[in-house]
């Protein structure tokens, strides 16, 4: 079975400095994994996603996120936040296939001026 | 370009009452998905669809009918409305089982 854990249900950053959201998924296989923005009353965006190529992928909006296999992690990142980058982000993952995706329960961001 | 258009994007109902949250695609893509969203809970999977004709049950499919026949459309129907089907509902589409555009969402209330 498969399930995601965003460690964070909060985080609080000032304007400038740098984002990290955490997340850990649990798969059987070899999944694949996405980070997803929402901004309030609006639907989901995709922000980045990795699919068994580069281990550290690049993302919109200045965000990038690294597979690391031995920790089972995608953690998202950022180096300088921006007020516009407060909003809810969620971790899913998924198997490579035509399978159902798994959403983690959400990390709030904060972007303090 | 509209990608993905959910009406009504707010409703009240009374609980027993049925009702058809709608979903159009104008992207033709052929997956389809439509999600439940409450507090803490991220977005769970009601519903999903891999082709016109062809639907299967997500992870909380109790209450909820679908059907897929045109690539564009994907309703999904309250059969009789419970205060616990109270949540957001979003649309979803994608190439596959990764869901790409989202629509902006309907609100739904079930007094």
């Amino acid at each position: 079975a498969q399930s995601v854990t965003q460690l964070d249900s909060h985080v609080s950053v000032s304007e400038g400095t740098p984002v990290l959201l955490r997340c850990n998924y649990s798969s059987s296989y070899s999944p694949s994994l996405f980070w997803y923005v929402q901004h309030p009353n609006k639907g989901l965006q995709l922000l980045l996603k990795y699919t068994s190529a580069a281990t550290l992928v690049k993302g919109i909006n200045g965000f990038e996120a690294e597979f690391k296999k031995s920790e089972t992690s995608f953690h998202l990142t950022k180096p300088s936040a921006h007020m516009s980058d407060a909003a809810e982000y969620f971790c899913v993952v998924t198997k490579t296939s035509y399978d159902k995706v798994i959403f983690g329960p959400g990390t709030s961001l904060s972007v303090i001026p | 370009n509209a990608g993905v258009t959910q009406t009504p994007k707010f409703q009240v109902l009374k609980t027993g009452q049925s009702m058809t949250l709608q979903c159009a695609q104008d992207m033709n893509h052929e997956y389809m998905s439509w999600y439940r969203q409450d507090p803490g809970m991220g977005l769970r999977l009601i519903h999903y669809s891999v082709g016109a004709g062809i639907t299967d049950q997500g992870e909380v499919p109790n209450g909820y009918n679908v059907s897929r026949s045109t690539t564009e459309d994907f309703p999904l129907r309250l059969l009789s409305a419970a205060p616990s089907q109270t949540s957001v509902y979003f649309c979803a589409i994608g190439r596959s089982n990764q869901p790409q555009h989202f629509g902006d969402g309907t609100r739904l209330s079930i007094l």
